[in-house]
């Protein structure tokens, strides 16, 4: 067990919805992050936060958009929702200093029908 | 831009035997570091080793090591005495640096490991 939560573990959604995963991140690490798993684009980086701010953006969809709050989680939301977007979304915290670890959460499995 | 490269897409092992996964990476960068994580079928991701750019040994965490080659760009993952509980995808990160001391991870596309009884 990592020590990082994602709820829910599962989702199935119709295109065109709007869905909310939620990552808590490890204690005491400070920045999250999260990642996108699908078959045609491997593991990509979506977007980094940090103590509530957002540091850092990858290759994540205009669509899409996240937040960490003051007790750290994270949510990410994913709006107007397409077959494409089907995936595992990972969420990953660290400390946020010179750590060479990113811990991973279990995933949520988003399906788009 | 940072690449990783894993060229096995799948391997095959007999258990008890030792594996190596094959890894190679593009960077320009002279400090950095390299991972390797695991993910079995139930699609969580399990962080196995790291090993970075200035370590002068090969980082080994139990049945887990990694031959660096910095020269040939390489980071290959052993895995000795293999158990059919390894049978799993297999990928190799690079840490890429987004703003002070934190990164994000860049992937390879995996390697199918599949432990044969």
């Amino acid at each position: 067990d990592s020590g990082v939560t994602q709820t829910p573990k599962h989702l199935i959604t119709a295109t065109g919805q709007r869905v909310t995963l939620r990552c808590s991140p490890r204690s005491g690490d400070l920045s999250v992050y999260w990642y996108q798993q699908s078959l045609d684009q491997g593991l990509q980086f979506l977007i980094q936060y940090y103590n509530g701010e957002e540091r850092a953006k990858g290759n994540i969809l205009e669509r899409f958009s996240a937040q960490q709050f003051p007790d750290l989680h994270s949510e990410l939301n994913l709006s107007s929702l397409e077959l494409g977007d089907s995936a595992l979304y990972f969420c990953a915290s660290s400390l946020g200093g010179p750590s060479y670890e990113q811990y991973f959460g279990p995933g949520t499995r988003l399906t788009v029908t | 831009a940072q690449k990783i490269t894993q060229t096995q897409p799948g391997m095959f092992v007999q258990e008890k035997e030792a594996v190596t996964l094959d890894c190679t990476y593009d960077t320009s960068d002279q400090s950095y570091g390299l991972f390797w994580y695991k993910q079995p079928s139930s699609g969580e991701m399990i962080f196995l080793i790291y090993q970075g750019s200035y370590d002068e040994q090969n980082a080994t965490e139990g049945r887990y090591s990694l031959n660096f080659q910095k020269a040939r760009k390489s980071a290959n993952l052993v895995i000795s005495a293999s158990q059919l509980g390894d049978s799993a995808m297999y990928f190799c990160a690079m840490r890429e640096p987004i703003w002070g001391s934190n990164y994000k991870l860049t992937f390879g596309k995996g390697t199918l490991l599949t432990v044969n009884p």
